[in-house]
């Protein structure tokens, strides 16, 4: 059973709409990530957070916003979608202290902006 | 940066062995290795620290070798589950984890 919750898991919305997309853990893990992946390439972090109140951007530039009001809850938002928008998007969460743990992926939500 | 790993795709047959490689062009302090099945999400399945150190998970083992800047993964025997997209992730100085562009294992009867 997953530990961390990624809704909706498909989303077909139209150009100009604005989304969220949920990300929940169960875990108390502090730090949380958002990532996103084009099929079958790599991961690219565009946003984290280390804890409550606390976010920031990734390494790939992205017109998307994030918000972390409680520690288990972590929604991505598009002001905007457009078509360049589509793609998977993959939240992560992981222990706070140490280097000794991974990270702990959702499902993903795949979105496809027509 | 983004590190780069190599084969980029690799078919073997069941019970043979694959060895995929992970290179950064940075010091690296930790290494992390993910699988991912097609439609679900990249699996854990180990991280490696500064140090040499090898670690193993079933027939999957992995190797850091801090002075290169790589690290490879080791599978032996492979089986049919073995199969999906290999991830290697590695963090720097910054503290952050950055993925490589993956490495698609088959594995077929």
């Amino acid at each position: 059973e997953a530990d961390i919750y990624q809704t909706p898991r498909y989303l077909v919305i139209g150009t100009g709409k604005k989304i969220t997309l949920e990300c929940s853990q169960t875990m108390g893990h502090d730090k949380m990530y958002w990532y996103q992946q084009d099929p079958g390439m790599e991961l690219h972090l565009i946003h984290y957070s280390y804890g409550v109140n606390s976010t920031e951007k990734g390494d790939l530039s992205s017109e998307s916003t994030v918000s972390r009001i409680r520690t288990e809850h972590f929604p991505l938002t598009l002001e905007s979608a457009r078509p360049s928008h589509t793609s998977q998007y993959l939240c992560a969460s992981r222990v706070g202290q140490g280097p000794l743990y991974g990270y702990t992926f959702g499902s993903g939500t795949r979105l496809t902006v027509v | 940066q983004q590190p780069v790993q190599s084969p980029q795709a690799v078919i073997l047959r069941e019970g043979e062995d694959a060895v995929i490689n992970c290179s950064s062009s940075k010091a690296l302090y930790s290494v992390h290795w993910y699988r991912q099945k097609h439609g679900e999400a990249p699996v854990f399945l180990m991280i490696l620290l500064k140090g040499g150190e090898q670690k193993g998970h079933d027939k999957i083992s992995a190797s850091f070798n801090e002075k290169k800047q790589q690290s490879s993964l080791y599978l032996t025997a492979s089986q049919l589950s073995y199969s999906g997209t290999y991830f290697c992730g590695t963090v720097n100085a910054g503290n952050m984890l950055t993925f490589g562009g993956g490495t698609r294992l088959m594995v077929k009867p």
